[in-house]
């Protein structure tokens, strides 16, 4: 099974921060690499696939890239929507899995 | 866009069974590849299994293969999981989800809640 491993586990942040959150996996994943937004007692939402592609109607201070094996998501400018807690996913091959998640709490 | 409503959860005790569905509307359920990930109290989303749009190609995580079988009828757009010897550590909010092979899991249901008691 592929393993995400993603970091750091929890970011506080201020309204207006930058902020970054690192996905690796254990092997190649071919950019199929998805990031979640999730919020208690709502589903998730998908928020950029194959590594950098925006989600019909997410913000554009949402972002994607790679490097190798290692993928980030960035929020340019935290707005208070945004406290959440933030999975990626990798899609490559089954079973597909999730890293750990980031909880994005204001600081 | 879409909607998925899943429905079927509920408490139940170790080693029973337990049916969940996910009724699909909105969008062409033939075409698509239908997700079941669950999340446990604390912790973080888990796939489960996946029923591709043929309807044959079927994947599970280890820990459930043997126990639960993911299925889907066209004719009356649901995703069914069949879940058998059910244990403690199965209990969490199932989402059904839906993903064509490019997009990851774009649309998903607001999820439904499985109690395994001892």
């Amino acid at each position: 099974d592929i393993q995400m491993t993603q970091s750091p586990s929890t970011v506080s942040a201020s309204v207006g921060d930058r902020i970054t959150i690192t996905c690796r996996a254990n092997q190649s994943i071919s950019s199929w690499l998805a990031w979640y937004q999730k919020k208690p007692g709502k589903a998730p939402k998908l928020l950029i696939y194959k590594t950098s592609m925006l989600e019909t109607g997410v913000p554009s201070r949402f972002s994607g890239s790679e490097s190798g094996t290692e993928f980030t998501l960035t929020i340019s400018s935290l707005q208070p929507d945004d406290f959440a807690t933030y999975y990626c996913q990798q899609y490559d091959s089954y079973p597909w899995t999730f890293g750990q998640g980031t909880k994005v709490e204001i600081k | 866009q879409g909607m998925l409503v899943e429905s079927g959860g509920g408490v139940v005790q170790a080693g029973r069974s337990l049916r969940l569905s996910c009724a699909a509307s909105g969008f062409i359920f033939s075409s698509y590849g239908m997700h079941w990930v669950r999340q446990a109290p604390g912790k973080g989303l888990e796939w489960v299994a996946v029923v591709w749009d043929d309807e044959r190609r079927k994947y599970y995580i280890d820990s459930v293969k043997g126990r639960f079988t993911i299925s889907r009828d066209k004719s009356k757009n649901t995703l069914d999981l069949q879940m058998h010897s059910l244990r403690v550590d199965d209990t969490a909010v199932y989402y059904c989800a839906r993903a064509d092979g490019s997009y990851g899991m774009d649309l998903w249901g607001q999820g439904t809640t499985v109690t395994v008691s001892s």
